[in-house]
């Protein structure tokens, strides 16, 4: 089985200032790995993935993750967030052989003030 | 090309009713599944359905079921509905259940059991 873990539940953060989201998982198996994030009221949108190749991977609005395999580690930064950053943000894992339900963290609230 | 559309938006029910929710997926995915989100239990896999066939299903009570359409369309159903059931319902589609692919979700269905 998978598990995903986001140590922050939340983070505050002055506008224009950087940011890191910590997400770490375990799994036996090889995985896929996923960023989404949720505005109020609304549903996921994928930030980025990683299937494989290139360990640094880019996503939209600016933010990027790293995979770490030695670690087990996923994280997501951004150099320079915006008041418009805020929301909630999920960590998810699927394993990546056949149709593998997605297993997602508890999420990690960043709030961004001006 | 519509994303994936979820109806109703909102919806409130009495416990003990039944509820039906609705999952328009993205045109040509064939793959739908369905996921409970709550403050306390977070992100949870609910089934998943491909070819009108349910392929995979969480850890859920009977009382929530679902069924899949010629045309893609999903609909779960949840029966003698309790407090406990309130809750963001999110589907996604896939372009199919095998890997590498990205779900896509919709913006949910926020039902709320009085």
């Amino acid at each position: 089985a998978q598990s995903v873990t986001q140590l922050d539940s939340q983070v505050p953060v002055f506008e224009e200032a950087p940011v890191e989201l910590r997400c770490n998982y375990s799994s036996s198996v090889s995985v896929y790995l996923f960023w989404y994030v949720q505005y109020p009221n609304q549903g996921l949108q994928l930030l980025l993935k990683y299937l494989s190749g290139s360990t640094l991977v880019k996503g939209i609005n600016g933010f990027e993750a790293e995979f770490n395999k030695s670690q087990t580690s996923f994280h997501l930064r951004k150099p320079s967030v915006h008041i418009s950053d805020t929301a909630e943000y999920f960590c998810a894992v699927r394993r990546n052989t056949g149709f593998q339900k997605l297993v997602f963290g508890t999420g990690t609230r960043l709030l961004v003030s001006p | 090309k519509a994303g994936v559309t979820q109806t109703p938006r909102y919806l409130i029910k009495t416990r003990g009713q039944q509820v039906t929710l609705s999952c328009s997926p993205i045109s040509g995915h064939r793959s739908v599944s369905w996921y409970q989100q709550t403050p306390g239990q977070g992100l949870q896999f609910l089934f998943e359905y491909f070819s009108e066939t349910q392929r995979n299903k969480g850890n859920f009570p009977g009382r929530f079921s679902g069924r899949q359409f010629s045309n893609s369309r999903s609909e779960m159903n949840v029966s003698t509905l309790e407090l406990g059931d309130s809750a963001l319902y999110l589907c996604a589609s896939s372009f199919t259940d095998s890997l590498p692919t990205e779900a896509f979700f919709g913006q949910g269905t926020r039902l709320t059991v009085v």
